[in-house]
């Protein structure tokens, strides 16, 4: 069972361009989370999708978006980059109706804003 | 907001030696998770614990949801250099809330 993707596995962008950061899910799971994960930080919350429908959106300003389409894959667009956006992107897929199930994680975009 | 507090932040011992990681919230969770996170790749899960008192075991690893809901702990029995990594726990109030992450134990295992 292949396992969840993201592309490109390196980004680096020039403070105020716009970058989008693709995850498909495992086969089968229609939740997608999205999470910007930094030293300081650790892993927070950006976005949860089933179904193309934004479930939850975590406490990130307007730039951060994302969407999910008909096959499961989401997307995540950050627009006019700022250097605090260097970060590690996680998506993680999941099953929905047990809410008690594990995430799986994909590798992560690694961002570098400069 | 939940909050997720994990103790010790670092944490480096001798392969052998026994260790307990914790992580502590105001909050009651309906479910609390453990995951492992290596350099460069996606946090992998460990367990899920759901019932207060719960006590799960894989391996040299022991977890232990608080009876009350609110805590865990991990319990890794003679380390090895392979449990190095970034422990990470992970809880969800009851409905459809978003899971969210303390910041981790960083645990290296020295030969």
């Amino acid at each position: 069972k292949a396992g969840v993707t993201q592309t490109p596995r390196y980004l680096i962008k020039t403070r105020g361009q716009q970058v989008t950061l693709s995850c498909s899910p495992i086969s089968g799971h229609r939740s997608v989370s999205w999470y910007q994960q930094t030293p300081g930080q650790g892993l927070q919350f950006l976005f949860e999708y089933f179904s193309e429908t934004q479930r939850n959106k975590g406490n990130f300003p307007g730039r951060f978006s994302g969407r999910q389409f008909s096959n499961s894959r989401s997307e995540m667009n950050v627009s006019t980059l700022e250097l605090g956006d260097s970060a590690l992107y996680l998506c993680a897929s999941s099953p929905w109706g047990n809410l008690d199930y594990g995430y799986t994680f994909g590798s992560g975009t690694r961002l570098t804003v400069v | 907001t939940q909050l997720l507090e994990q103790s010790p932040q670092f944490l480096s011992i001798q392969e052998g030696e026994n260790l307990t990681v914790y992580c502590n919230s105001s909050s009651v969770f309906s479910s609390l998770q453990w995951y492992r996170q290596e350099p460069g790749e996606g946090p992998v899960l460990l367990v899920t614990v759901v019932t207060g008192g719960e006590v799960k075991k894989l391996k040299r690893l022991t977890f232990q949801f608080g009876d009350a809901r609110k805590d865990s702990s991990l319990h890794i029995t003679a380390a090895q250099t392979g449990d190095t990594g970034l422990y990470l726990c992970a809880g969800r109030n009851a409905g459809n809330t978003p899971l969210v992450f303390g910041k981790g134990t960083r645990l290296s295992v020295i030969a």
